[in-house]
Order: structure tokens, then sequence, then C-alpha cells
């Protein structure tokens, strides 16, 4: 059965504090792997696609890569406005889309 | 920057009635999406639709829903008999290639149905 699952649930960082978001990925064939923000009573906002094990893709103090089995979004030197919740999501071969249940973010100053 | 425009941003029904829902996608997009967010679960696809015809839906887009493009600018979700269980966030997107090779889905505000 094709899953998506991301960790932690929830994360509180100090402003400037590093630290990654996992995305675990079981699919019948993966085509895409997507990174969105999503900001409270808003839709998500695209941030990165991946395509195959060994990519990276950066964005400001953003960096997505991705495995064969999990991706990561590797937040370097977070600021309060960086807090959002944070999707994965997945495209399989059977053209089925799922999404993660999100990592919630929450920059403290 | 363009965005998608969805109304209304609130629709409370009763149940056995029908709603629409309506998305106003960028203007030079070709492919549209559905997609709901029961509150605290995860965002799920509902359908694709590409060329005035659906490219691929998920098992929870059964014979109650439907969309349509009425027109060059609007892209509608119709449910036809609402149930409680369709109380979410819908959402509507649009981009300019079909997945996985979109790199820019561009996501709507939603709307919040409650289905009472």
């Amino acid at each position: 059965e094709d899953q998506v699952t991301q960790s932690p649930e929830a994360l509180r960082l100090q402003e400037g504090e590093s630290s990654s978001l996992n995305c675990s990925y079981t699919v019948s064939g993966l085509r895409g792997l997507f990174w969105y923000r999503q900001d409270p009573g808003k839709g998500p906002e695209f941030l990165f696609t991946l395509y195959s094990a060994g990519e990276e893709k950066e964005k400001e103090r953003l960096k997505a890569t991705l495995t064969k089995k999990e991706s990561f979004l590797h937040i370097t030197a977070p600021k309060p406005e960086d807090s959002a919740t944070y999707l994965c999501a997945v495209h399989t071969a059977g053209n089925q889309f799922y999404f993660g249940t999100g990592t919630s973010l929450t920059v403290i100053p | 920057e363009p965005e998608v425009t969805q109304t209304p941003s609130h629709q409370v029904t009763q149940m056995g009635q029908e709603v629409i829902l309506r998305c106003v996608p960028i203007s030079n997009h070709l492919y549209f999406y559905w997609y709901r967010q029961i509150l605290g679960q995860k965002v799920e696809f509902l359908v694709s639709f590409y060329n005035n015809e659906i490219s691929e839906k998920s098992e929870i887009f059964d014979d109650q829903f439907s969309v349509e493009r009425p027109d060059g600018s609007n892209f509608t979700l119709k449910i036809r008999s609402t149930k409680l269980e369709d109380s979410a966030m819908y959402f509507c997107a649009s981009g300019d290639r079909g997945l996985p090779t979109n790199e820019k889905l561009f996501f709507g505000s939603g709307t919040q149905l409650s289905v009472l």
C-alpha cells in the first residue's frame, strides 16, 4: 500500500537553530516528490520537486534531498517567518497523488 | 505574482443539498486540480482536468462529484448531494504542465465547506 509519512509532527526551533524534516515514502514507483509550505488558512505553496535519488534542490534557507526511501527538508538558520506547516507529497507510477500529514514548524525569536 | 482565486471562501449547506465550488485558475494554465483537506487530516487529491476532460481521479471522487470548465476562465467542482463527511477545505490548483513535471503548481486559498 502506498504511504507517505512525515516526522516529526511538530518542531519548535530557536531562531538560527538548523534542523531537518523527514518524509518517508513507500510507493509503487515514484514519479515525483514535492515539498510545499502551508500557512494557516491558506493553500499549499510550492517549494520543490525532486525526481530521482541523489537529487538536491535549494531555495534560500531550505534544501531538499531525496533518497530511494525518504526525503529531507533541511532548514538552515531558520527565522520566525519560516514558521508554517511543511507538506510532502508524492506522485506515483500509478498516477496517484498522496500528501503526508505535515510537520508544523515553529521558529521562536 | 499571478494567483488562483476560489469562491466562496466559506460555504455552509444542508445535508443532501448540491453545492458548486468555483475556481479561477491562472490564465495561461492548462492543468487543473481539486484537492480537499478534512480538518486535522492530510491534503487529499480528488481530480485532475486537462483539455476539457478528467485525466486522473482518486477513489474519493465518486459519482457524487463532477468538474466542469464552463467557460475560458472558471473551473468548478460540483457535489450533488452533500454528506456530513464532505465537510472539508477544498483547494483548487492549476499548473502549466501536467504532473510530475509540473514544477509550479499554484493553489488557491480554499473554500471551507461545512455540511450541517
